[in-house]
């Protein structure tokens, strides 16, 4: 099994709507992130986690949201989509400042 | 402004050949370097990383240079496969931060038969 899963793999939706992305890890990290990645472009970090209590933003959060309920959860939410919000999603997960482990990603379009 | 760019944006080679990714940065204060192989919809997998004292790291075919003097890395794979076909890209995390990486665009590389 996946050690970083994600879901869904792929969502459509219409501006406006909310939506909510799922992270769930098996690799007993306490650091968790999202990022989106856009066609050509470089990751970008929207939000981190160091642990439970511990949530941060990161270099584009504004029209995010998240929320970590357990060490091992990390969902990610947009609470009003909007089209340039299409992009590829991906969570992470690491150990203090180590390797980052990447899930599979969610293509996620706003129509 | 910490930046990490890469270069060339995108390259075709034939399968069998050799090839050098290039990556130029401007962080500071530097604290390791890391490239990832990213396939094509799927998350980023590590391949090297490299500290500040390190300026050669072999992974397989795959070997990562480091010369912080300049600020400048490649990545240099031998006799390519078809399965090399993928992004690469060059991260650079910031020393004493606990969680930023910059991160560059991305090196497309498509191994033809």
């Amino acid at each position: 099994d996946a050690d970083v899963t994600q879901t869904p793999r792929n969502r459509i939706t219409k501006t406006g709507k909310r939506i909510m992305l799922e992270c769930s890890q098996t690799k007993g990290h306490d650091r968790m992130y999202w990022y989106r990645q856009d066609p050509g472009l470089g990751l970008q970090l929207i939000y981190y986690s160091f642990d439970v209590k511990d949530i941060n933003k990161g270099e584009i959060s504004d029209g995010y949201s998240v929320s970590r309920q357990a060490q091992a959860k990390f969902s990610l939410s947009l609470e009003s989509a909007i089209p340039n919000q299409t992009a590829l999603y991906f969570c992470a997960t690491s150990a203090l400042t180590g390797e980052q482990f990447f899930g599979p990603g969610t293509r996620l379009t706003v129509l | 402004k910490n930046q990490v760019e890469q270069s060339p944006q995108s390259l075709i080679i034939l399968e069998g050949k050799n090839c050098t990714l290039q990556c130029n940065y401007t962080v500071s204060p530097f604290s390791n370097l890391r490239w990832y192989k990213q396939d094509t919809g799927r998350g980023p997998v590590s391949l090297t990383i490299m500290t500040f004292s390190e300026n050669t790291k072999s992974n397989g075919r795959y070997t990562a240079t480091l010369d912080a003097d300049t600020k400048q890395s490649s990545l240099h794979i031998t006799a390519s496969q078809l399965s090399d076909s993928a992004s690469y890209i060059c991260v650079v995390s910031v020393q004493d931060s606990n969680y930023q990486l910059i991160w560059g665009a991305g090196t497309k590389l498509i191994i033809k038969p």
